[in-house]
């Protein structure tokens, strides 16, 4: 059974501090890692993609991805409190088409 | 920016009703998908889509769903009798490509009520 696991909080977090998000996968065979927003009530937004060890990073946000522990993990630099939504790991595993997603991590940034 | 546009946004039914929901990929997309997620509940894949046929779907796929490409924009998930379990919000999603390095962008959702 392929699993994505995250810890669904909720995260409380100062405004202006680091926000981190960790997620961990079942499947070595996996390609593609995927960090998606979502409010509540509406639709995932895609934030930030990785595919090979190590970190990307894109304005606040980054990446980080370690193969051989099976994690990867969002981190989110001068939190503001837009930034409060739920965040979705998601995981492409190899041969597969779909997206495996976690619960999700409830994020609250506090003004 | 190019964006996945679906429809109904809501969609209120009764028990083994059809629904067919719609769904317009972003243009030059090769890949579509179909995902549900029940409310409190995580995204679930159901199904993906590509060159007019249907490349890997999920067990929750089963014989009361089919997707279809009717023509060169929409592409469409039937449910054939609902079930109450069928509540949930679908999403629609492309990507340029479906396997290796790729990005999928979802639609805003269309909520099925079934009562």
């Amino acid at each position: 059974q392929k699993e994505v696991e995250q810890n669904s909080g909720p995260l409380s977090v100062p405004e202006g501090a680091i926000a981190s998000l960790n997620c961990t996968y079942s499947d070595r065979v996996s390609q593609s890692f995927f960090w998606y927003r979502q409010y509540s009530g509406k639709s995932p937004e895609l934030i930030m993609s990785i595919y090979s060890n190590g970190d990307k990073e894109d304005g606040r946000f980054t990446a980080q991805l370690n193969k051989a522990s099976q994690y990867v993990s969002l981190l989110i630099r001068d939190s503001q409190p837009s930034d409060s939504a739920t965040y979705l790991c998601a995981v492409k595993y190899g041969g597969a088409d779909g997206l495996t997603f976690g619960k999700g991590t409830h994020l609250i940034i506090q003004p | 920016e190019p964006e996945v546009t679906q429809t109904p946004s809501h969609q209120v039914t009764q028990m083994g009703q059809e629904v067919i929901l719609r769904c317009v990929p972003i243009s030059n997309h090769l890949y579509f998908y179909w995902y549900r997620q029940i409310l409190g509940q995580k995204v679930e894949f159901l199904v993906s889509f590509y060159n007019n046929e249907i490349s890997e779907k999920s067990e929750i796929f089963d014989d009361q769903f089919s997707v279809e490409r009717p023509d060169g924009s929409n592409f469409t998930l039937k449910i054939r009798s609902t079930k109450l379990e069928d509540s949930a919000m679908y999403f629609c999603a492309s990507s340029l490509m479906g396997q290796g390095n790729t990005e999928a962008f979802f639609g805003q959702g269309t909520r099925l009520t079934v009562v």
